[in-house]
């Protein structure tokens, strides 16, 4: 089976621009989450879907971050507009559930704000 | 909330020698712990999982966890590592803090295997 697919694999913008990132689940996964990595640190959460459906949206920063699930297939994540605060590694992961399901994670997004 | 700790950001080790990388988390309540590895330039994989049952654990590779639910601990073990384990360590933790089962996740443990 085909894994996550995450696009782009880098990204380098400037303050005040938008990015988009998007990521292809495994096919028949229901729940999608985005999570963050800053250099060094922890991965943390951002958000959670099931299927079309934000489940959890708790670690969402603030609102220039918006993720969508269309049709319940792939999710983008926009940044509009971007700070420097917000490089790093984005990740998407999938699983089939239930609760205790591992993840599936992508390579990841690298987002450079400059 | 749940909280892991992962202490050591750097692990070197020979070829051949044991390792142990730590992870302690915080929880209240019944968890499901998980290690994950990142090669380079790849994503996270599973290495395994506690669920419930055995608290001794063993994964892909040779790596071995055992959950200690007394000292909060989920420690992952190999009696002999190669070169090919170099890759970044996360141990994650879930349970049903707020409602929810989202897994969180440690800053990872770097293990760097020398020839």
């Amino acid at each position: 089976e085909a894994g996550v697919t995450q696009f782009p694999s880098h990204s380098v913008i400037e303050k005040g621009q938008t990015v988009t990132l998007r990521c292809d689940p495994i096919s028949g996964h229901d729940n999608l989450y985005w999570y963050r990595r800053v250099m060094g640190k922890e991965i943390k959460f951002l958000l959670h879907f099931v299927k079309e459906s934000k489940q959890d949206e708790s670690g969402m920063p603030n609102n220039r971050f918006l993720a969508e699930r269309t049709g319940g297939t792939y999710s983008t994540l926009k940044v509009q507009p971007a700070e420097l605060e917000d490089s790093g590694v984005y990740f998407c992961a999938s699983s089939h559930g239930p609760y205790n399901s591992p993840l599936h994670f992508g390579n990841g997004t690298r987002l450079t704000v400059t | 909330a749940q909280s892991v700790t992962q202490l050591d950001s750097q692990v070197p080790v020979f070829e051949e020698a044991p390792v142990e990388l730590r992870c302690n988390y915080s929880s209240s309540v019944s968890v499901y712990l998980f290690w994950y590895v990142q090669y380079p330039n790849q994503g996270l994989q599973l290495l395994l999982k506690y669920l419930s049952g055995s608290t001794l654990v063993k994964g892909i590779n040779g790596f071995e966890a055992e959950f200690n639910k007394s000292q909060t601990s989920f420690h992952l073990r190999k009696p002999s590592v190669h070169i090919s384990d170099t890759a970044e360590y996360f141990c994650a933790v879930s349970d049903m803090t707020g409602g929810s089962y989202i897994p969180t996740f440690g800053r990872g443990t770097s293990l760097i295997v020398h020839p």
